[in-house]
């Protein structure tokens, strides 16, 4: 893995549905691994940021997990809602400035 | 507390044109990065700047600069502005430089339509 992807694209879910997405990274060199929600005409949101391989972190329905010797991180989305409706993105951190490279993100549709 | 505001929010211009974008931090951070998303493109690194000094620069051309005054407030400007400018520019803010474990704080961001 030479970028920051994240798969899929894009997904569609039904209201209480659990979901979970994928961001690989280059797993040399690992500093920080963050994860943001954006929802359209609004400003990203950030939700974690993690730098321990192993490291899990939540927040009320969404977890993440840190795979850095792999160089993968997951995202779970429990029991899905409509206000969840948003691209998450994921990004790289480096240690020496405050650059972030981010994924394509992926897109999450929860309908009722 | 303010989140960081940017303006304008929407721009139109024609080539040859330039632009000048403004980000205003959360009050108290002091570090200040700029990135750019065109469509099918995940967001790409300006630049960042702390201490009125350019740390770190993405590989854009020289058509794109910026500054960021005492007060931290930031502008980027764009020269020479061409079709494929054209794109939405956010700004994020943290409280310190250095190390990509700082959380960000981005703008809603200013949407660039180049004609």
């Amino acid at each position: 893995i030479l970028n920051v992807e994240q798969s899929p694209q894009s997904l569609h879910v039904q209201e209480g549905d659990s979901t979970n997405f994928t961001c690989s990274f280059p797993s040399s060199n690992f500093y920080a691994l963050h994860w943001y929600r954006w929802e359209t005409a609004k400003s990203p949101e950030a939700l974690f940021v993690m730098t321990l391989n192993g490291d899990e972190k939540k927040k009320g329905r969404i977890s993440a997990t840190l795979n850095t010797k792999e160089g993968y991180s997951y995202l779970y989305i429990k029991g899905s809602q409509p206000e969840d409706s948003a691209t998450y993105l994921c990004a790289q951190g480096t240690g020496t400035a405050s650059k972030l490279t981010f994924g394509t993100g992926t897109r999450l549709q929860v309908t009722l | 507390k303010a989140g960081v505001t940017q303006t304008p929010r929407y721009l139109i211009k024609t080539r040859g044109q330039q632009v000048t974008l403004s980000c205003s931090p959360i009050s108290g951070h002091r570090s200040v990065s700029w990135y750019q998303q065109t469509p099918g493109q995940g967001l790409q690194f300006l630049f960042e700047y702390f201490s009125e000094t350019q740390r770190n620069k993405g590989n854009f051309p020289g058509r794109f600069s910026g500054r960021q005054f005492s007060n931290s407030r930031s502008e980027m400007n764009v020269s020479t502005l061409e079709l494929g400018d054209s794109a939405l520019y956010l700004c994020a803010s943290s409280l310190a430089p250095g190390g990509g474990a700082n959380e960000q704080f981005f703008g809603p961001g200013t949407r660039l339509t180049v004609l």
